[in-house]
């Protein structure tokens, strides 16, 4: 059974730096998934930010993309979100999934519960 | 990049049948997307992989009353004996190289 569990401050001031774990059990960083990052701010839809594999390869959000790093910690079965210089629009309740890559499909299979993150001074 | 388009909202009555769609833009209609359902105060969960020619396949424990189907662009997830659990934002995803895209949501109220 893959589980996921996000944690983290959920209270970041503003310019400041947001920072996210997702601790991973029943399943394995060295197969060919991805562990990815994905937001929903209040009132709007689901928002992809990134994601990185267990070779350490990264993808992510053009529009996000100066401003995150997402990692892959192996030893401790988890993975991370850092966004940087954040504002009230980075304000979401942020999920970490799993993307599961089948026969040249790339899905969303599994998810955390969420955390919400508020940008506020 | 392919964009999704989503209805904002849709409605039926307890024990109905309802169709959601999920559209494709033009140029990406051979593309596979995915369903996912998420309840109030939860996260999302996968439901289904459905593919151009309507073959699919559901997640873990996904009832039997959730299917999807294809035509043209257009993806559809019908439930069926709607259930009051089954309340929810409906959202589709779909990849392109190195990204991922999501509908804007359909909020489905069982009635």
């Amino acid at each position: 059974q893959v589980h996921l569990q996000e944690s983290g401050p959920g209270l970041v001031k503003p310019s400041g730096t947001l920072s996210l774990t997702c601790g991973v059990s029943g399943a394995s960083f060295s197969s060919s998934n991805w562990w990815s990052w994905v937001r929903r701010p209040p009132g709007k839809g689901l928002e992809w930010i990134g994601e990185v594999h267990h070779s350490g390869s990264t993808t992510y959000n053009p529009s996000l993309k100066s401003r995150v790093t997402v990692s892959l910690d192996k030893s401790k079965n988890q993975f991370s979100l850092m966004l940087n210089s954040v504002t009230a629009a980075d304000t979401a309740v942020y999920y970490c999934a799993r993307l599961v890559v089948l026969t040249g499909s790339y899905y969303f299979d599994h998810w955390g519960q969420g955390i919400l993150v508020t940008v506020s001074s | 990049q392919p964009v999704l388009t989503q209805s904002p909202s849709a409605s039926a009555s307890l024990g109905a049948s309802v169709k959601l769609t999920c559209t494709l833009s033009s140029g990406h209609s051979i593309y596979s997307i995915a369903w996912h359902q998420q309840q109030p105060d939860k996260g999302p969960r996968f439901l289904m992989k459905l593919n151009a020619d309507g073959s699919h396949n559901k997640g873990d424990g996904i009832p039997d009353r959730f299917s999807g189907s294809s035509y043209g662009a257009e993806r559809y997830l019908t439930i069926s004996s709607l259930q009051s659990e089954d309340e929810a934002d409906y959202f589709c995803q779909t990849w392109d190289t190195g990204i991922q895209v999501f509908g804007g949501g359909t909020k489905l109220t069982v009635l």
